[in-house]
């Protein structure tokens, strides 16, 4: 069974990058749509976007401009970068995989949290 | 964006209850729906997916319904393990979105 794991700093500064990294354990990346997802404290989940193991992506709108997703098939993982981040980028991110299409996550990780803070 | 909206926000009900989880979103999505759900650090887990269709090893007590902008997640006879926290999520258009989550507590 296919497991993923979020992994990266839990403490970032504003201004600075976010960097996380999904690590695919239990099946290979190279198939699917692989996505990263965020849940602010006290709000519901927002999707940030996917990318497709061939390397196509797409972005939430309103993220785009600060947003990169990449894949590495021969490590097995995928990252997100999010520059520039503020307070308002405080929230649990998740991985997740998506084998029904791009807007489904049929898997997940378990979330790591990170906290926009000087 | 299309804007998803639960109710309630939380639910108290007893183990053995029946129990509806309502999702309005603010244009139609067809029957473009999901329904997630997520215990306290655990992964979400993808429940149902097209409104109705249950995902695979998912038990039969959950099903769903509803087209164009009102859903509803119902559980036939509320178990232990279901307390938690559910999601609606529209996959009509992009980018995708999600209602704010409904606790389900026991009462």
């Amino acid at each position: 069974q296919v497991q993923l794991r979020e992994s990266g700093p839990g403490l970032v500064k504003p201004s600075e990058t976010l960097s996380l990294t999904c690590t695919v354990s239990g099946g290979s990346i190279s198939s699917y749509y692989w996505s990263w997802i965020r849940r602010p404290p006290g709000k519901g989940l927002e999707w940030i976007g996917y990318i497709y193991y061939s390397g196509s992506t797409n972005y939430n709108p309103s993220l785009k401009s600060r947003v990169t997703i990449s894949i590495d098939t021969s490590r097995n993982h995928f990252s997100l970068n999010l520059s520039s981040v503020t307070a308002a980028d405080t929230a649990v991110y998740f991985c997740a995989r998506g084998t029904l299409g791009a807007a489904l996550a049929d898997s997940w990780g378990q979330g790591t949290l990170v906290t926009v803070s000087s | 964006d299309i804007q998803m909206t639960q109710s309630p926000s939380t639910l108290s009900a007893s183990v053995g209850d029946r129990v509806t989880i309502t999702c309005r979103a603010s244009q139609s999505v067809s029957s473009w729906l999901a329904w997630y759900q997520q215990k306290p650090g655990r992964a979400p887990k993808l429940l149902i997916y097209k409104a109705s269709t249950l995902e695979s090893g998912v038990p039969s007590r959950f099903s769903g319904s509803g087209s164009g902008t009102e859903f509803t997640l119902t559980i036939s006879s509320l178990q232990p393990d279901d307390f938690a926290t559910y999601y609606c999520q529209q996959y009509s258009s992009y980018p995708y979105t999600f209602g704010q989550g409904t606790n389900l507590e026991i009462k």
